[in-house]
């Protein structure tokens, strides 16, 4: 079974501020990981995402995460917040020996943006 | 179409009757999914689809759910005699499920609150 656990239901930085929302998973096999952001009244929409190769991914918007086996972690990361970057957060982990069946949520993070 | 699209935005119904949800997905995808968004939870997987194949219903959450797809292209999903707790946004997506296309695309939503 997996499980995504994102550290801080509410972050709140100063615009211009470093991005820093944790997500850490556990899963009995190496899985694809993804963010997704959901903006007000928005579907989900993907970030980035870790499958195989490079461990330092890169998004949309400035976004990037850093897969960390041994710590069992996907944070994300943005150098310089944008009060366009205010929206929730979420993580995801799939188990690829299942093709992309049921991703596994976080409960999400929810980002503010401070002027 | 451009991306996955659902029917309605929003529903209110009262307690004891049943809705249909619509989803369309994307052109060419063969894989659908279905999640649950309570209010100030993550997205709790339903049910999916891929091709012609069984559905994987684990998700759902008691029998007064059930979902159909005709084919690869429009999904129904219909909740009998809702309930209270049934309240929540309810989403679509969908995706190529082949390897390197993990990747699912979601829509808008429908929010449902059960009166």
């Amino acid at each position: 079974a997996q499980s995504v656990t994102q550290l801080g239901s509410h972050v709140s930085v100063s615009e211009g501020a470093l991005v820093l929302l944790r997500c850490n998973y556990s899963s009995s096999v190496p899985p694809y990981l993804f963010w997704y952001v959901q903006y007000p009244n928005q579907g989900l929409q993907l970030l980035l995402k870790y499958t195989t190769g490079a461990t330092l991914v890169k998004g949309i918007n400035g976004f990037e995460a850093e897969f960390k086996k041994s710590e069992t972690s996907f944070h994300l990361t943005k150098p310089s917040a944008h009060m366009s970057d205010a929206a929730e957060y979420f993580c995801a982990v799939s188990d690829p020996n299942f093709g992309n069946e049921k991703l596994t949520f976080g409960t999400g993070t929810r980002l503010t943006i401070i002027p | 179409g451009a991306g996955v699209s659902q029917s309605p935005s929003n529903k209110v119904t009262e307690k004891g009757k049943d809705v249909e949800l619509r989803c369309d997905p994307i052109s060419g995808h063969t894989a659908l999914y279905w999640y649950r968004q309570r209010l100030g939870q993550g997205l709790e997987f339903l049910i999916y689809f891929q091709g012609n194949s069984a559905p994987d219903k684990s998700g759902l959450p008691s029998d007064r759910f059930s979902a159909e797809r005709t084919g690869e292209s429009v999904s129904t999903l219909t909740i009998q005699r809702t309930q209270q707790e049934d309240s929540a946004v309810y989403l679509c997506a969908s995706s190529l499920d082949a390897p390197g296309q993990e990747t699912q695309y979601f829509g808008p939503g429908t929010r449902l609150l059960v009166l």
